[in-house]
């Protein structure tokens, strides 16, 4: 059985980090694209960050561009979010996924099929 | 950057037809639209993946549908269960970096 279990939430300081974890089980993440995902208080879901399976390409949204790190580490099967300089703005739940293909012929796109339960960051001084 | 715009809210009774938009110049046939529903304090579930494809147990009610810059998430004989919030999302290859964009979101009410 798939399963993503988010941690490292918790209450931080603006201006200060925080890392979040995501431990993967019934899967290998090196073999996956994976993403953060998060939720403000009230508000829609917000894509953070990708990074790719072999290439480990990565991509970030412009709201946290420079000031976040997505990682992945395959020997403890592990997605992770370095998140620096934050705001008070950043204040959310925060989601791992995992990206699969479509049936083919359309194989070349992908979706999440995936979720873990979330971790709350809350920005505050 | 793409935009996908959603109606805010959606009313439907049960046993009708709900139909959830997601419009931009984003959706067009050749791309691929994922849905997403979000019940309170639960993480998002894929309901529908490229355009109308239905993930194993997910119910045949729920359906997609593309038409000009406009896909469309029908949920046929609503039930109580299906209130919820529904987002849809794409891949967005257009810009200097590439990324995934998700709607606003619809909240469907069954009245």
């Amino acid at each position: 059985e798939v399963q993503l279990v988010e941690s490292g939430g918790g209450l931080v300081q603006p201006g200060g980090s925080l890392r979040l974890s995501c431990a993967a089980s019934g899967f290998n993440v090196s073999n996956y694209k994976m993403n953060w995902v998060r939720q403000g208080p009230g508000k829609g879901l917000e894509w953070i960050s990708h990074i790719g399976s072999s290439i480990r390409t990565m991509y970030y949204a412009d709201s946290v561009k420079g000031r976040f790190t997505i990682s992945r580490d395959d020997a403890k099967n592990s997605l992770y979010l370095q998140m620096d300089s934050l705001r008070a703005e950043d204040t959310a739940v925060y989601y791992c996924t995992r990206e699969i293909p479509a049936r083919p012929p359309r194989d070349a796109f992908y979706y999440f099929d995936s979720w873990g339960q979330g971790t709350l960051v809350t920005v505050s001084s | 950057s793409f935009v996908l715009t959603q109606p805010p809210s959606v009313s439907v009774s049960p046993g009708q037809t709900a139909m959830l938009t997601c419009g931009g110049g984003a959706v067009h046939p050749k791309i691929a639209v994922h849905w997403y529903q979000q019940k309170p304090g639960q993480a998002p579930v894929l309901v529908v993946f490229d355009e109308s494809d239905r993930p194993s147990g997910i119910p045949e009610r729920f359906s997609g549908s593309i038409s000009g810059n406009t896909a469309t998430l029908i949920i046929s004989r609503v039930e109580a269960e299906d209130e919820a919030d529904y987002y849809c999302q794409v891949w967005d290859s257009s810009r200097d970096s590439a990324g995934w964009v998700f709607g606003g979101g619809t909240k469907l009410t069954v009245l």
